[in-house]
């Protein structure tokens, strides 16, 4: 069984400053780890994902996420926050076997708020 | 250009009534799901299928059905006896290659009870 907590229902940062949304994760095998963005009254968008390739990940609009086994981490980052960025953000562990469909277990998101 | 199409965007029921609300792929992916989404609760699996005419219950699929006759297409119905219906309902698919593939989401139907 797997799943993950995210640390702070609602994180608020100032545009331009330092983004950290935190995820945890618990596994029995190793995992594979995603960050969605979803806006409001829409689905939600891929921002990146951790596959065992690279343990820093970049994905899209400057966010990046790292994943740190010994701390059962993969928080996502951005240097600079926008305006844009305002958005609820889930983290997501899936370990299912090859040959099956993945099998997400969200977390119960981050609301970023980013004022002026 | 492929993705998931989910309708009605917005959708409202009166008390009592079957509704139905659709989901369609065109990626060519095997599996299919469905989520629903309350403030504060984050995603909840309602029931999902990996092959046509198989699906499985999910965490809360008391008051719900599904059919997968269709590999691109997976029809939710929200019955009367789901007595708190009033949710924002999001549809996924991912294809068998394996956990690395993650879900592609459709924009979500949201469903009020009148």
């Amino acid at each position: 069984a797997q799943s993950v907590t995210q640390l702070g229902s609602h994180v608020s940062v100032s545009e331009g400053a330092l983004v950290l949304l935190r995820c945890n994760y618990s596994s029995s095998v190793p995992p594979y780890l995603f960050w969605y963005v979803q806006y409001p009254n829409q689905g939600l968008q891929l921002l990146l994902k951790y596959t065992s390739a690279a343990t820093l990940v970049k994905g899209i609009n400057g966010f990046e996420a790292e994943f740190k086994k010994s701390e059962t981490s993969f928080h996502l980052t951005k240097p600079s926050a926008h305006m844009s960025d305002a958005a609820e953000y889930f983290c997501a562990v899936s370990a299912a076997g090859a040959g099956t469909a993945s099998k997400l277990t969200f977390g119960t998101g981050t609301r970023l708020q980013v004022t002026l | 250009d492929g993705g998931i199409t989910q309708s009605p965007k917005y959708l409202f029921r009166k008390e009592g009534q079957n509704v139905t609300l659709s989901c369609e792929q065109n990626l060519n992916h095997d599996a299919m799901y469905w989520y629903r989404q309350d403030p504060g609760q984050g995603l909840r699996l309602i029931y999902y299928s990996q092959i046509v005419n198989d699906f499985q219950k999910g965490d809360i699929a008391e008051g719900y059905s599904v059919s997968r006759e269709k590999k691109e297409s997976f029809p939710l119905t929200v019955t009367s006896a789901q007595k708190n219906p009033t949710a924002f309902y999001l549809c996924a698919s991912s294809p068998f290659t394996g956990p690395g593939y993650g879900y592609t989401f459709g924009s979500g139907t949201r469903l009020t009870v009148v």
